[in-house]
């Protein structure tokens, strides 16, 4: 188990780049998610996938935001025209998926900050 | 719409004695799961603790224990015995049955005194 790895740690950026992070999910687990962590506030969910279908999306995830999981493995998240409000930590954890959240915990990566300048 | 409270943005505890950190939620659901998580400094999320709705038993983990008051929408952590690894950011979630997103609360920062 050599958890969640995401990359970039750190990514700056000026207002109106496009930008993309990776995720790599422990191997073995189906389930990924995406959240958004603001200063001073807790995460906010984004988006899931399971395998490499997309199940779920937040009405935060604007036209701008998409995400990907490929083959079901890895994810990108990329950012169209990025704005300063998006400067935030973007998390990525996985689950083995079985049973629910509850029986499936999520475990999460380091996390992407992004700052738009 | 689910949200979960955390009244207190800071706490300190000094090293070996006991803590508790308070959370409060509102939802319309009957059946749902509660959770603590632990974020350190510069290092990735953790699950400390997790407690079924239905449950009347309140959960624990080693030093770890809850007080899950369903009546009152209260699910508060105790951390007993605290240790200098323990000082992190915690947050309470929430997830109701069936359901995949998980809602946080803002966090309480806890520090621990030597």
């Amino acid at each position: 188990d050599t958890g969640v790895s995401q990359n970039p740690r750190h990514k700056i950026t000026k207002r109106g780049q496009n930008v993309t992070f990776r995720c790599d999910p422990i191997s073995e687990h189906n389930r990924l998610y995406w959240y958004r962590q603001t200063l001073g506030q807790g995460p906010e969910f984004l988006t899931y996938f399971q395998n490499e279908a997309q199940l779920e999306k937040s009405r935060l995830l604007s036209d701008r935001f998409s995400a990907e999981r490929p083959k079901g493995s890895f994810s990108t998240l990329e950012i169209q025209r990025t704005e300063q409000g998006d400067s935030a930590m973007y998390l990525c954890a996985s689950s083995l998926g079985r049973g629910g959240t509850y029986n499936s915990p999520l475990h999460f990566g380091n996390g992407t900050r992004l700052t738009v300048t | 719409a689910q949200t979960v409270t955390q009244s207190q943005p800071e706490m300190s505890v000094q090293e070996a004695e006991t803590v508790t950190l308070s959370c409060t939620y509102d939802t319309s659901e009957s059946d749902y799961y509660l959770f603590w998580y632990k974020q350190p400094p510069s290092r990735q999320m953790i699950l400390v603790i997790r407690q079924e709705a239905y449950k009347q038993q309140n959960a624990t983990e080693n030093r770890f224990s809850v007080n899950f008051q369903k009546a009152a929408k209260s699910f508060s952590l105790k951390i007993s015995d605290s240790q200098l690894g323990d000082a992190a950011m915690y947050f309470c979630a929430y997830v109701g049955f069936g359901n995949e997103k998980l809602t946080f609360g803002t966090g309480t920062r806890l520090t621990i005194i030597p």
